[in-house]
């Protein structure tokens, strides 16, 4: 069994400074993490993903995310905000090899203050 | 040169109509997938069809029916349609055996039932 926790459903940052969105993972083999990115009425983009090479994980838009099996987490981070960052944010895992059962985190909405 | 497409985009109908939704990947992947986004935009998977063939059929009432005529689209029809089912939906492609196979989302179709 697999599931996802995203600790803040709402985060609220200032243009230019960190974001910090936080996921932690329940899963009973080695998983696979996923971040994906959902703008306003737009799909679900993938940000970035872990596979079990490097920990560190670098993604699209600046965005990285470091997997930190000790604590069962993945959280996402990016150095400074941008007002195009503002979008609800998913955290996601699944069987280490397997993206056929992609177990989603209820989501994380970022809003970018100017 | 859309990866995933749907059709329509939006979709408004009233109680007990019939109605289909279309996906299409151009990404040569033999896997594909209908996830469900609710009003607290949680997603869940809903089913997945792999080289046309169900692979997952997740706890979906009946009256969802999805149709593979080929491994490059999966329809979903929706018989006698309910309140309940107001949602957005998302179809995804991802080819199995690569590590992770990763999923790439269509759009979606905001579904409206009045």
């Amino acid at each position: 069994a697999q599931s996802v926790t995203q600790l803040d459903s709402h985060v609220s940052v200032s243009e230019g400074t960190p974001v910090l969105l936080r996921c932690n993972y329940s899963s009973s083999y080695s998983p696979s993490l996923f971040w994906y990115v959902q703008h306003p009425n737009k799909g679900l983009q993938l940000l970035l993903k872990y596979t079990s090479a490097a920990t560190l994980v670098k993604g699209i838009n600046g965005f990285e995310a470091e997997f930190k099996k000790s604590e069962t987490s993945f959280h996402l981070t990016k150095p400074s905000a941008h007002m195009s960052d503002a979008a609800e944010y998913f955290c996601v895992v699944t069987l280490s090899g397997s993206a056929r059962q992609l177990t989603f985190g209820s989501g994380t909405q970022l809003t970018v203050l100017p | 040169d859309t990866a995933v497409s749907q059709t329509p985009k939006y979709l408004v109908t009233q109680m007990g109509n019939d109605k289909s939704i279309k996906c299409e990947q151009n990404l040569g992947h033999d896997t594909m997938y209908w996830y469900k986004q609710d009003s607290k935009k949680f997603l869940k998977i809903m089913f997945s069809y792999n080289n046309k063939e169900l692979i997952i059929n997740e706890t979906v009432p009946n009256r969802f029916s999805p149709k593979s005529p080929d491994k490059a689209h999966l329809n979903l029809h929706i018989n006698s349609l309910e309140l309940g089912d107001s949602a957005v939906y998302f179809c995804a492609s991802s080819q199995v055996g690569t590590a992770p196979d990763t999923q790439y989302f269509g759009p979606g179709t905001r579904l409206t039932v009045l």
